[in-house]
């Protein structure tokens, strides 16, 4: 059974802080992981991508990956209160777009 | 370019009854797959489509049903609906065709079963 551990939270970080969120998976095989952010209410929006081990930045985003601890993470720069969501992280297979999906962190930025 | 689009937004069906919902992935997208979410269970994989054909099934009964069609567009279908079925349905589309493998959803129909 693939399974996608995450923090359910609540983290509370204030405002311009960094706030990082954790993953583990449990399956060797994955190959593709994902952050998806949702809001109360609303569908999961795609935040990031990433295949190889290492880090990937996107403006304020940075995820973080490491295959032989079969972590991944994300990181947000300068916390606005607008990033008050649930953040899910996503894994699949090798060529698979089935995802495995974790349970969510929800982050709650202080102003 | 529009995103995925999905109808309806909100259905309330009685139990024993069945449903049918559509989805319409981004213009070029050929892959579509479809999840189930809920406060307990979280998100969980329904089942993926790749050229009318189910390439994925997840671990759910016969009850849940799908198709794809020429243009992409998917439909799922859920028979004799109990209440534990009462969900988020999300679709989500893909390039398809190799990496990049990123799905984006749409914005779900919230099905209520009494």
């Amino acid at each position: 059974q693939k399974e996608v551990e995450q923090n359910s939270g609540p983290l509370s970080v204030p405002e311009g802080a960094i706030a990082s969120l954790n993953c583990t998976y449990s399956d060797r095989g994955s190959q593709s992981f994902f952050w998806y952010r949702q809001y109360s209410g609303k569908s999961p929006e795609l935040i990031m991508s990433i295949y190889s081990n290492g880090d990937k930045e996107d403006g304020r985003f940075t995820a973080q990956l490491n295959k032989a601890s079969q972590y991944v993470s994300l990181l947000i720069r300068d916390s606005q209160p607008s990033d008050s969501a649930t953040y899910l992280c996503a894994v699949s297979g090798a060529g698979s777009y089935q995802l495995t999906f974790g349970k969510g962190t929800k982050l709650s930025v202080i102003p | 370019k529009a995103g995925v689009t999905q109808t309806p937004r909100y259905l309330i069906k009685t139990r024993g009854q069945q449903v049918t919902l559509s989805c319409s992935p981004i213009s070029g997208h050929r892959s579509v797959s479809w999840y189930q979410q809920t406060p307990g269970q979280g998100l969980q994989f329904l089942f993926e489509y790749f050229s009318e054909t189910q390439r994925n099934k997840g671990n759910f009964p016969g009850r849940f049903s799908g198709r794809q069609f020429s243009n992409s567009r998917s439909e799922m279908n859920v028979s004799t609906l109990e209440l534990g079925d009462s969900a988020l349905y999300l679709c989500a589309s893909s390039l398809a065709g190799g990496a990049p493998y990123e799905q984006y959803f749409g914005p779900g129909t919230r099905l209520t079963v009494t």
